[in-house]
């Protein structure tokens, strides 16, 4: 099946600094990335799509400027926490559709 | 707006037992339906769908059938082994999105 990785698969970082995980669907090009956040014992939550070449539509509750998506290129999609707080801290988990969504191995950030 | 409810776990069977993890969705129209399952330290993986009322999926000897009447997509599998120890989402997508609405995971620990 398609594979997509994330990078880094963990992250640890101070209160106040920004912290970027990059998506990539390494077999194949991917018009559309999602990006999920999940708390423990809890489920995934979506927080965007974004669309290679288009801005990212963001779910109701999330902050746009918190969350910076960019999706580059059709293998290529990157968020960043910008000034991340330990509340950030949490799985975040990205999806890139070719026929179905392939989802990445998810990165652990913790912010001190 | 639309939902996912899953059983809460951990399940915890002796190897060769019958398996039944409940999901029920509410949804405004007729979604797809999904479970996929996130082994340790890997991303989610599609286990298996159905589109539409009636609709049987089955993969590695786990089924599912889309039930309307109940709103419901239980998961069953007439016996495990350890290797399908894992947390298995339920999930539906509605429309052209391909947004994808998650239910809680439900972990599986399956004893040799």
């Amino acid at each position: 099946g398609a594979v997509v990785s994330q990078h880094p698969s963990r992250v640890i970082c101070k209160s106040g600094t920004s912290v970027k995980i990059e998506c990539r669907s390494l077999d194949f090009q991917a018009t559309t990335m999602f990006w999920y956040r999940q708390f423990p014992k809890q489920s995934l939550m979506l927080m965007a799509t974004s669309n290679e070449g288009s801005k990212a539509t963001y779910e109701q509750g999330v902050e746009k400027d918190k969350f910076l998506i960019n999706h580059a290129s059709l293998t290529l999609s990157t968020l960043t926490v910008t000034s991340a707080h330990p509340e950030d801290s949490s799985f975040y988990i990205c999806s890139a559709r070719e026929f179905e969504q392939f989802f990445g191995p998810g990165t652990r950030l913790t912010v001190l | 707006g639309d939902s996912v409810t899953q059983m809460e776990g951990p399940v915890t069977l002796s190897e060769e037992a019958f398996l039944t993890i409940n999901c029920t969705y509410t949804a405004t129209g007729y979604p797809s339906l999904f479970w996929y399952v996130q082994y340790p330290g890997e991303g989610l993986q599609l286990l298996l769908k159905a589109t539409k009322a009636d609709d049987k999926g089955s993969n590695k000897g786990f089924e599912a059938t889309y039930r309307k009447e109940t709103t419901s997509f239980h998961l069953e599998k007439g016996s495990v082994q350890v290797s399908d120890s894992a947390v298995y989402f339920c999930a539906l997508s509605e429309g052209s999105s391909y947004k994808l609405i998650f239910g809680s995971g439900t972990r599986l620990l399956v004893r040799p």
